[in-house]
């Protein structure tokens, strides 16, 4: 069955400083892969998407994320750390139609 | 556009008594998504649509969740009757063509409490 890891349900970053999510996913077939954000009290968002074309995608708001099978990884960058990034970031993985989110990274950014 | 708009915001109800969360996507999407999210279990799929067709229903936890989809602008995800445990937020979204490959667009969430 698939799954999504996600690595640390809480990270803490100064502003200005890079900010690292980790996800991992479990398949040998490599699945569609997502970030999305979710503002409080808000529905998520998509911050960017991977669909089998470059291997690093650009989104939104300053983030990317490189896919990388032979680590099975999709981790979430930013070099610098904004105070509006605060969020909590869900990575999400469709694989032969069947869609899983993980269990989030809530982002602290600290002044 | 208005984006997916979903009604109401907040239902507090008392178990047992029927609850129905509504939902409309964005005008010309094809695909219409329902999730929960709690606490204990994070975001679940729970049933999505294709063209008004439900396709995968497996993520609906029991017979009493019920959802339909009876045009292309309105959705309902109706709980009867409710328990305690159903307490979360249900969310609904919608994708233009790609379904679960696609970008997704979902609504503000509706968060139930059901004392």
């Amino acid at each position: 069955a698939q799954s999504v890891t996600q690595l640390g349900s809480h990270v803490s970053v100064s502003e200005g400083a890079l900010v690292l999510l980790r996800c991992n996913y479990s398949s040998s077939v490599p699945p569609y892969l997502f970030w999305y954000v979710q503002y409080p009290n808000q529905g998520l968002q998509l911050l960017l998407k991977y669909t089998s074309a470059a291997t690093l995608v650009k989104g939104i708001n300053g983030f990317e994320a490189e896919f990388k099978k032979s680590e099975t990884s999709f981790h979430l960058t930013k070099p610098s750390a904004h105070m509006s990034d605060a969020a909590e970031y869900f990575c999400a993985v469709n694989h032969f139609n069947k869609f899983y989110f993980g269990s989030g990274t809530k982002l602290n950014v600290k002044p | 556009d208005a984006g997916v708009i979903q009604s109401p915001r907040h239902e507090v109800t008392e178990m047992g008594q029927e609850v129905t969360l509504r939902c409309k996507p964005i005008s010309g999407h094809d695909y219409l998504f329902w999730y929960r999210q709690t606490m204990m279990r994070g975001l679940e799929l729970l049933i999505y649509f294709n063209n008004n067709v439900p396709i995968d229903d497996s993520g609906m936890p029991e017979d009493r969740f019920s959802a339909k989809m009876p045009n292309a602008s309105f959705s309902t995800l109706k709980i009867q009757p409710s328990e305690p445990r159903d307490s979360a937020v249900y969310f609904c979204a919608s994708s233009p063509r790609g379904g679960l490959a696609d970008t997704q667009y979902f609504g503000p969430g509706t968060r139930l409490t059901v004392l």
